[in-house]
């Protein structure tokens, strides 16, 4: 079975770029939700996708968007990056909807804004 | 407001004193409330979903049990490989996506040999 994945491990970019990073959920798994962890905090929920379409937000502007492909990987693009927009993005997959989910994470992408 | 508090914030152990970890919830109706391991740089990984009060779920050194109001995690003898930041999340009735989970700041575990 193959476990979530994620790429780039780390990014480094300059105030008002954009950056994309991608997901790729574990086998079987049909919805992806997507975290910011900043140091030291527990992550939060910046938005899910299920059947690629989304499926809630959280409480983050919209130059934060996503895409989810047929084949259930995902994207999250982030436009005008801001100097607090450096944390651990975090994607999770888990099956189905309703009803408490178990979402497994992957490693995570290090995006360092200067 | 859906809010999780974790206490304490770090914990330091010697291997084999037995301790335990806090997890308080304020949430408009509970789905599920799940505990996660978090090592330094790396993705929380998955340790146990609890659904209702009352109920306990165990894995080697760790047991989670729940109440209405709080969760705990019950660490066993620990072990330095146990070291790391735990993470509580609660799932809320309220609100129409499942992966809203709200976290904790997390309690960051120290074990010394």
């Amino acid at each position: 079975e193959t476990g979530v994945t994620q790429s780039p491990t780390h990014l480094i970019k300059t105030r008002g770029q954009q950056v994309t990073l991608r997901c790729s959920s574990q086998s079987g798994h049909n919805t992806v939700s997507w975290y910011q962890q900043a140091l030291g905090q527990g992550p939060q929920f910046i938005f899910q996708y299920y059947r690629e379409e989304e499926n809630g937000r959280g409480n983050f502007p919209p130059r934060f968007s996503g895409l989810q492909f047929p084949n259930y990987s995902s994207e999250l693009n982030v436009n005008a990056l801001e100097l607090d927009d450096s944390a651990l993005y975090l994607c999770a997959s888990s099956l189905g909807q309703g009803g408490p989910r178990e979402q497994y994470f992957g490693p995570g992408t290090r995006l360092t804004v200067t | 407001e859906d809010q999780v508090t974790q206490s304490p914030e770090a914990l330091r152990l010697q291997e084999g004193e037995s301790s335990s970890l806090n997890c308080s919830y304020t949430v408009s109706g509970l789905r599920g409330l799940f505990w996660y391991r978090q090592d330094p740089g790396k993705g929380p990984e998955f340790l146990f979903t609890l659904y209702s009060a009352g109920e306990e779920k165990e894995k080697e050194r760790l047991k989670a049990t729940l109440t209405k109001k709080e969760s705990f995690l019950h660490i066993t003898a620990p072990k330095p490989e146990d070291s790391a930041t735990y993470l509580c999340a609660v799932q809320a009735r309220r609100g129409g996506s499942q992966g809203n989970l709200i976290f904790g700041k997390g309690t960051k575990l120290s074990v010394k040999p």
